[in-house]
């Protein structure tokens, strides 16, 4: 069946340290790769996304993302953390062709401790 | 600025209640969801609309219906409210592939 999997529920790091939330996906073929962040009563906000070509992709607020595809994922990291990162992350994907229906993960919930 | 404005923040709604949730986008975009989020679930798809007057099944469509008779608006109905609707519930439309979600109502049904 295909599905998306974020084996995190929850992520505490300090201010300053590296992250990485990993994103597995299960697909017959390689799909559209999206990571969203939440943040505390607000809707979601693309962070990035891969379609093809370059496997390291660049978004916002200093976030990038490597696909794999022979690990099938789709890991999203920050060099250094900030406090005002603490946030729901989600990891989507869509199948090529259709009606763009994107699914999406259950979601890593990031604290950022001082 | 891309904008997707949902109606309401919070509802609170009687079991058995018809209930409407309203969403209303303004970049002319095609396709448009309907998402509900609980703890530990993520996001799952409700029913989504690729144009106006078309729509599809998502994932958990039971219990729902949608309209869609301007491009613009998207509707999710409740025909009876029931205690295991309470949620939040998330709109969303997309062009690109690129989704621009609302930010959310927070619907309780007693």
């Amino acid at each position: 069946a295909q599905s998306v999997t974020q084996p995190d529920i929850h992520i505490t790091v300090s201010e300053g340290a590296s992250l990485e939330l990993r994103c597995n996906y299960s697909y017959g073929a390689t799909p559209y790769l999206f990571w969203y962040v939440q943040s505390p009563g607000q809707g979601l906000q693309l962070l990035l996304k891969y379609f093809s070509g370059d496997t390291l992709v660049q978004g916002i607020k200093g976030f990038e993302a490597e696909f794999k595809r022979s690990q099938s994922s789709f890991n999203l990291r920050k060099p250094s953390v900030h406090w005002s990162d603490a946030a729901e992350y989600f990891c989507a994907v869509a199948l090529r062709g259709g009606y763009q229906k994107v699914t999406f993960g259950t979601g890593t919930k990031l604290q950022v401790i001082p | 600025d891309v904008k997707v404005t949902q109606s309401s923040r919070y509802l609170v709604k009687r079991t058995g209640e018809k209930v409407f949730l309203e969403c209303v986008q303004d970049m002319d975009h095609e396709n448009m969801f309907w998402y509900r989020q609980d703890p530990g679930l993520g996001l799952r798809l409700i029913y989504f609309s690729y144009d106006v007057k078309m729509k599809e099944k998502g994932d958990i469509p039971e219990g729902y219906s949608v309209s869609r008779e301007k491009k613009e608006r998207f509707s999710l109905i409740l025909e009876s409210a029931s205690t295991n609707q309470t949620s939040m519930y998330l709109c969303a439309s997309s062009a690109a592939l690129e989704a621009f979600f609302g930010q959310g109502t927070r619907l309780t049904v007693v």
